[in-house]
């Protein structure tokens, strides 16, 4: 399965756009990504998820371009409550194969 | 009325000893996960249950025996627990096999220390 990396950290402002991009050279066809937000001493909770192209949902959108080597994780206008850790999951259709991301620690300041 | 539960939230123990962990999800879920996460914050799939019968199985040391009664539990036994087993466990469940595409609901963790 598609070794899955993320930027560690980024830091942000209230208000501001923030694009969290994940990288899986190794992807397979089959294939499809999913994004985690995990708070504190939390579970990681589902954001959205997408197979390719664009995935809009009320709280993100997901940006997957034609080679599927990547995948952005798009927040609009984060507030406080955005900081969390943010984590794509590879996993693999019509198997039972997957893989998070390392996970990116976001901080939102006001 | 949660949806994922684990049992304890955090357990403190001696290298040597033998733990379990409990996992219950009353989503009416087919499939659960056994997760660790490192104090790096990676997240590592460990074990996962379809109805009772295990479907994956990582790379683990064998002291790691999960267990699922009925679909609505798994739990977690640990024996000759080491120091490197101090981690975070989440137990997660989805209504089908990751392989359908399907949503994981993750539980608040086990927070296991090992001094």
């Amino acid at each position: 399965l598609a070794k899955t990396t993320q930027p560690i950290s980024m830091d942000s402002y209230e208000g501001q756009e923030v694009n969290i991009t994940c990288s899986h050279n190794n992807i397979a066809t089959n294939d499809y990504i999913t994004w985690y937000q995990q708070f504190p001493s939390q579970g990681p909770r589902f954001i959205i998820q997408g197979y390719k192209t664009k995935v809009t949902n009320e709280v993100a959108s997901l940006f997957i371009p034609a080679d599927r080597k990547s995948s952005t994780l798009s927040l609009p206008r984060v507030s406080l409550s955005d900081t969390a850790v943010y984590y794509c999951l590879v996993a693999r259709v019509n198997t039972d194969k997957l893989i998070f991301g390392t996970g990116t620690r976001l901080q939102v300041f006001p | 009325d949660t949806a994922v539960s684990q049992t304890p939230k955090y357990l403190v123990t001696q290298m040597g000893n033998d733990k379990s962990i409990k996992c219950e999800q009353n989503l009416g879920h087919d499939t659960m996960y056994w997760y660790k996460q490192d104090s790096k914050k990676f997240l590592k799939i460990m074990f996962s249950y379809n109805n009772k019968e295990l479907i994956i199985n990582e790379t683990v040391p064998n002291r790691f025996s999960p267990k699922s009664p009925d679909k609505a539990h798994l739990n977690l036994h640990i024996n000759s627990l080491e120091l490197g087993d101090s981690a975070v466990y989440f137990c997660a469940s989805s209504r089908f096999r990751a392989r359908e595409q399907e949503t994981q609901y993750f539980g608040p963790g086990t927070r296991l220390l090992v001094l």
